[in-house]
């Protein structure tokens, strides 16, 4: 069975723009949910999408945002990229919200 | 709120010595733990996880973790190390008795096994 992956692998941006980052996750979960992860802070909770309805929200400004299709890829958005947003976007899926998470190869985004 | 501490930053071991990388939890019910590991610019691969039963769960690669409810630890071990075991681990909880809560990751401990 494929694994959870995520497009693109890399990605450079500058200040102010925005960002769409995707994330299919393994056949047959339906709850996939995003991380970021720096240095400094570790890993830090987003999001959590079940059955395309977003069930958790980390503590995050609202320029990030998401969304899950009907066949459970899930996508999330970055508005207005800052500096700061520069870090290893991670995406996890699981059978259910509270089964074991698998996660992707992430996506790391570096804002110029 | 959940948390989980990770008190060492990194882990010095030479292989073929037996690993111990530790984690403490806080949580106000019943914890679901786990264990991940990170290699270079990679995600985070599942190791192990500890939801009921046994205390000594074995997982991935030969690795076993110990839950101890009355010291709120779930320590990773590994009888013998490898040097291939080198990368970030990272203990995580989920508060069971909370609906459906969110999974709260350590800071992450760096294992470096030498020759």
């Amino acid at each position: 069975k494929a694994g959870v992956t995520q497009t693109p692998r890399y990605l450079i941006k500058t200040r102010g723009q925005q960002v769409t980052l995707s994330c299919s996750p393994i056949s047959g979960h339906r709850s996939v949910s995003w991380y970021q992860q720096t240095p400094g802070q570790g890993l830090q909770f987003l999001f959590e999408y079940f059955s395309e309805t977003q069930r958790n929200k980390g503590n995050f400004p609202g320029r990030f945002s998401g969304r899950q299709f009907s066949n459970s890829r899930s996508e999330m958005n970055v508005s207005t990229l800052e500096l700061g947003d520069s870090a290893l976007y991670l995406c996890a899926s699981s059978l259910g919200r509270q089964e074991t998470q698998y996660f992707g190869p992430g996506t790391r985004l570096l804002v110029l | 709120a959940q948390s989980v501490a990770q008190p060492e930053d990194q882990v010095n071991v030479a292989e073929g010595n037996p690993l111990t990388v530790k984690c403490t939890y806080s949580v106000s019910g019943n914890p679901y733990l786990f264990w991940y590991v990170q290699y270079p610019n990679r995600g985070l691969q599942f190791l192990l996880k500890y939801i009921t039963g046994d205390n000594l769960v074995k997982g991935s690669y030969g690795f076993e973790a110990e839950f101890n409810k009355s010291q709120t630890s779930f320590h990773l071990k590994k009888p013998s190390a490898l040097v291939s075991d080198s990368a970030l681990y990272f203990c995580a909880v989920r508060d069971s008795d909370s609906g459906y809560s969110t999974l709260t990751f350590g800071k992450g401990t760096m294992l470096l096994v030498s020759p």
